[in-house]
C-alpha cells in the first residue's frame, strides 16, 4: 500500500495567479497521476506524471496550463497556471505501486477556489 | 478502455445487503474489473478487483458472469458508514499507461 499526502489541502486564489500543489508518497511508486474533480462529479484524469520526462496529458489538458513535475519516485507537483474561476475544483494525485493491476492509491485532494 | 454504465444512485437501510451492478458490454479479453469507493472530501479507495467468477475480500464480493459483460459489487450488511460513491472501472493489465477512467459512479445512501 501507499500513503499519499497533498499540500495545500485547500486554497483560495485570485484569478490570473498560479498555484502549485504538492503530492508526496511514503514509498517509491511506479506511476503517479493527477485528477480533477468538480464538486458532486466524477474524476477526470489530467495527466500521467512521468519520472524523468515530460508528463503525458489527456485530451483537453495542456502543459502550459497544468505544468507537472516528477523529480523522483515519491514526489510530484501540479501547477494550475493563470487561474480562472473555472479552475475551481478538487485536484487529486494518485500513485500506482505495482502490486495490483488498476490498484491506485489516492491523496486526500486539494480544494481550490478561484475568485 | 471499455465504458461502464452504473445506476446513478441507490438507497438502502442499515443491515441490508446492497448489490450494485455495472454494465461493460465492450470489455476486452485482457480487461480487469475494478471497484473504488469514495467518501465525501476524500480520494477514492480501491475496494476489489476481479477478472471472472467471484472474488471476495473483507469489504465486499464481486460477481462476474461468464460473459463478463457485467459485474455486481455486493456489500453485505451495510452500515451508515458505507454511504459513499462507488465507481466501476475496467482496465487492461497489459496497457502500460495504467490509466483509470472513472465513470459517473453510483451514489449509495444508507439510511438508519
Amino acid at each position: 500500500s501507499a500513503v499519499i499526502s497533498q499540500k495545500p489541502s485547500r486554497d483560495i486564489c485570485q484569478r490570473g495567479t498560479s498555484l502549485t500543489i504538492q503530492c508526496q508518497v511514503d514509498s517509491q511508486v511506479t506511476m503517479m497521476f493527477w485528477y480533477r474533480q468538480q464538486p458532486g462529479q466524477s474524476l477526470t484524469l489530467i495527466a500521467t506524471a512521468n519520472q524523468g520526462s515530460e508528463a503525458t496529458y489527456e485530451s483537453g489538458f495542456v502543459i502550459d496550463k497544468f505544468p507537472i513535475s516528477r523529480p523522483n519516485l515519491t514526489f510530484s507537483t501540479l501547477t494550475v497556471s493563470n487561474m480562472s474561476p473555472e479552475d475551481s475544483s478538487i485536484y487529486l494525485c494518485s500513485a500506482l505501486t505495482g502490486t495490483g493491476v488498476n490498484e491506485q492509491y489516492f491523496g486526500p485532494g486539494t480544494r481550490l477556489t478561484v475568485t | 478502455l471499455a465504458k461502464t454504465t452504473q445506476p446513478i444512485s441507490m438507497d438502502s437501510y442499515e443491515g441490508q445487503e446492497v448489490n450494485i451492478t455495472c454494465s461493460h458490454n465492450n470489455i476486452a479479453t485482457n480487461d480487469y474489473i475494478t471497484w473504488y469507493q469514495q467518501f465525501p472530501s476524500q480520494g477514492p479507495r480501491f475496494i476489489i478487483q476481479g477478472y471472472k467468477t467471484k472474488v471476495t475480500n473483507e469489504v465486499a464480493s464481486l460477481f462476474i458472469p461468464a460473459d463478463r459483460k457485467s459485474s455486481t459489487l455486493s456489500l453485505p450488511r451495510v452500515s451508515l458508514s458505507d454511504t459513499a460513491v462507488y465507481y466501476c472501472l475496467v482496465g487492461d493489465e497489459l496497457d502500460s499507461s495504467y490509466k483509470l477512467i472513472f465513470g459517473s459512479g453510483t451514489r449509495l445512501l444508507v439510511r438508519p
